[in-house]
């Protein structure tokens, strides 16, 4: 099956800095998102982006799929970006069947 | 407009007990899908349904059966619980490929 790797898998930060999370993927995807998962343990959809560069507020996002893998860009990071990071893929053959990540998990100290 | 629900948010089982998790949606989708989430791993999914009337298996369908009550509701059930049942349990709903995730039930068998 498809191989979804995520990377760094743990991040600490100092507020306002910025970051790059990656995650690559070993087969041609129909649908690639990005979610976070809060410390609290809810999951946020942040990015649908199987193709292109997007952008929303802080967060940026940027897939390759030719080159089989997308990045997450945050910049002037705050705590509330604290939390888990995950990257998920739908298979080409697949019907909306998400394959995720194991996650970047984010610190971000005031 | 609670989006999806969950009940109940902890549970926690013998082996060999039965239960059911509920998960709502007024969203009126026709997908809804059950996840479960490993500490330090992604969600896997288990089950989903892609309209009434309808579920398909994921990725770990063992030890668990399903029910598409109606358009609203997407119940799961564990028939003879099993320690490798622990998890967090997450129902979803997806539309215009945005998912829609609940809050979560934190399953022990002990």
């Amino acid at each position: 099956g498809i191989q979804v790797e995520q990377s760094p898998p743990d991040l600490i930060l100092q507020e306002g800095a910025n970051s790059t999370l990656r995650c690559n993927f070993s087969d041609s995807v129909n649908n690639l998102q990005w979610f976070h998962q809060n410390p609290w343990g809810q999951l946020i959809n942040l990015f649908y982006i199987p193709s292109g560069t997007k952008q929303n507020g802080r967060l940026s996002a940027t897939t390759v799929a030719t080159e089989r893998y997308s990045l997450l860009y945050i910049s002037s990071s705050q705590t509330t970006d604290s939390g888990v990071y995950f990257c998920a893929v739908e298979r080409m053959d697949s019907s909306y069947k998400l394959i995720f990540g194991s996650g970047t998990r984010l610190l971000v100290r005031p | 407009n609670a989006g999806v629900t969950q009940t109940p948010k902890f549970q926690v089982l013998k082996t060999g007990q039965s239960m059911t998790l509920q998960c709502a949606q007024d969203m009126n989708h026709n997908s809804m899908y059950w996840y479960r989430q490993d500490p330090g791993m992604g969600l896997r999914l288990i089950y989903y349904s892609a309209s009434e009337g309808t579920t398909d298996k994921g990725e770990v369908p063992n030890g668990y059966n399903v029910s598409r009550l109606n358009k609203r509701e997407f119940s799961l059930r564990l028939e003879s619980a099993a320690p490798s049942q622990t998890s967090v349990y997450f129902c979803a709903s997806p539309q215009y490929n945005e998912q829609f995730f609940g809050p979560g039930t934190r399953l022990t068998v002990l």
